[in-house]
């Protein structure tokens, strides 16, 4: 099995652009996340979907909207890049809510604001 | 204060040693609690939950202490392939996970 795939895995965007990250997982989870992390910290929630048709704001969602798009699928957009936004993006899923099983991460996407 | 702190390290160990690394937490309220291993410039791996009685897996011991709110995770007779940073992560019962900024283990020869 695949787990959570994630693409791109690397892209260089100009301030101001816009792109979106894509998400699946073929684990048939509820609940899906995209977190960020920047060099030398842990990693932070941005948003989040329990179920399908259901999203939440983490931590750190300004800049930043999603879209569960069904079960397997979660994207998250950013409509108009920032250098504040340069970091790596893991997306993660989860099959009883928030665990205690925990998460399974997609290999990330390097995403560098210029 | 942080939620959920870890000391970064970074941790240098020879081969063969024991080391272990503590988290704590500040919400009282929190209610599960795993370890994660995380390589240089890959994705964080779930290593072990942590239960309250304690658990062990292999090489690998994690321990929970509610009463001083923290978490530990020993592991016994290292390999230069257990050079990761290490992650824990906290959950309360309101689903709310929280990571900590990692502790970073190096095994040398």
């Amino acid at each position: 099995n695949a787990g959570v795939t994630q693409t791109p895995k690397f892209q260089v965007l100009k301030t101001g652009q816009s792109m979106t990250l894509q998400c699946a997982q073929d684990m048939n989870h509820n609940s899906m996340y995209w977190y960020r992390q920047d060099p030398g910290m842990g990693l932070r929630l941005i948003y989040y979907s329990a179920s399908e048709g259901t999203t939440d704001k983490g931590e750190v969602p300004n800049g930043y909207n999603v879209s569960r798009l069904n079960k397997r699928e979660f994207s998250l957009r950013l409509e108009s890049a920032a250098p504040s936004q340069t970091s790596v993006y893991f997306c993660a899923s989860s099959g009883v809510g928030w665990g205690p099983i925990g998460y399974t991460f997609g290999s990330g996407t390097r995403l560098t604001v210029v | 204060r942080k939620e959920v702190e870890q000391d970064p390290g970074p941790f240098n160990v020879p081969e063969g040693a024991t080391v272990a690394f503590n988290c704590t937490y500040s919400n009282s309220a929190s209610q599960s609690f795993f370890w994660y291993r995380q390589d240089c410039r890959k994705e964080p791996k779930l290593l072990m939950s942590v239960y309250s009685s304690g658990n062990e897996d292999g090489r690998f011991t994690a321990q929970l202490n509610r009463a001083s709110q923290y978490i530990s995770l020993l592991i016994r007779d290292s390999k230069l392939s257990d050079s990761a940073t290490y992650l824990c992560v906290v959950n309360t019962n309101a689903g709310k996970s929280t990571f900590g900024d990692g502790t970073t283990l190096t095994v040398k020869p």
